[in-house]
């Protein structure tokens, strides 16, 4: 059973307006949460965290919401740029260990 | 280094043969940890290693797969008496730390381990 799971296998985005991702996850004892990218024959990018005990954290265009009674984040990217066409990972650790990744999200940003 | 290094980028194994992989951390991290990607799915956690010690294994499967991390040596992962399921793509992250103090894994470019 996917203690992380990302719904939506693919994404597409007009350049310029926002983009949202969206992970859910199945256990309460997750505390720390992170997003990736990551483009074709490379390893994944660390994006943006953010700590169970904070609801949002900003960096830029990009932005994570935390919703824990909904076991619910999301990232948000505004604006979307075409550099931004990735697989977008998902990521949740219980006391910053064992993290354990979604499916991913595959966003494509039409210019 | 500043980037985590895996080594070799592909490797090409018949089926019972043995695949060794290395990765070594960014300078400073005293985390290392192995994920196993099958066909673009999600990653899976095989072990990580705090400096040269086992941290948490509890991903490794417990026959063939064995991993090392020596003092002033790459880690590694190595598979003995390769299966055709054992085509993947191997990456290794590392971080500062662990624990209570998070910090994000940075993770290198992967081994695609391709059993014939």
């Amino acid at each position: 059973d996917q203690q992380v799971k990302q719904n939506s296998p693919s994404l597409s985005v007009q350049e310029g307006r926002i983009s949202i991702l969206n992970c859910d996850y199945t256990n309460s004892m997750f505390d720390y949460f992170l997003w990736y990218k990551k483009y074709p024959a490379e390893g994944p990018t660390f994006l943006i965290s953010i700590s169970s005990i904070k609801d949002k954290n900003e960096d830029g265009r990009f932005t994570v919401f935390l919703n824990k009674s909904a076991k619910h984040l999301s990232l948000h990217i505004v604006p979307s740029q075409p550099g931004d066409s990735a697989v977008y990972f998902c990521a949740a650790s219980e006391y910053g260990q064992n993290f354990v990744f979604g499916p991913g999200t595959r966003l494509s940003v039409l210019p | 280094g500043e980037e985590v290094a895996q080594t070799p980028k592909h490797l090409v194994r018949g089926e019972g043969q043995k695949a060794k992989l290395y990765c070594a951390p960014i300078k400073g991290h005293s985390y290392v940890f192995w994920y196993q990607q099958v066909l673009k799915n999600e990653f899976k956690f095989l072990i990580s290693f705090q400096n040269e010690n086992v941290f948490d294994e509890t991903g490794m499967p417990k026959e063939r797969f064995s991993a090392k991390c020596l003092p002033n040596s790459p880690c590694s992962l190595e598979i003995q008496a390769t299966k055709l399921e054992d085509s993947a793509v191997y990456f290794c992250a590392s971080s500062q730390s662990s624990g209570r103090n998070n910090q994000p894994q940075h993770f290198g470019d992967g081994t695609r381990l391709s059993i014939l």
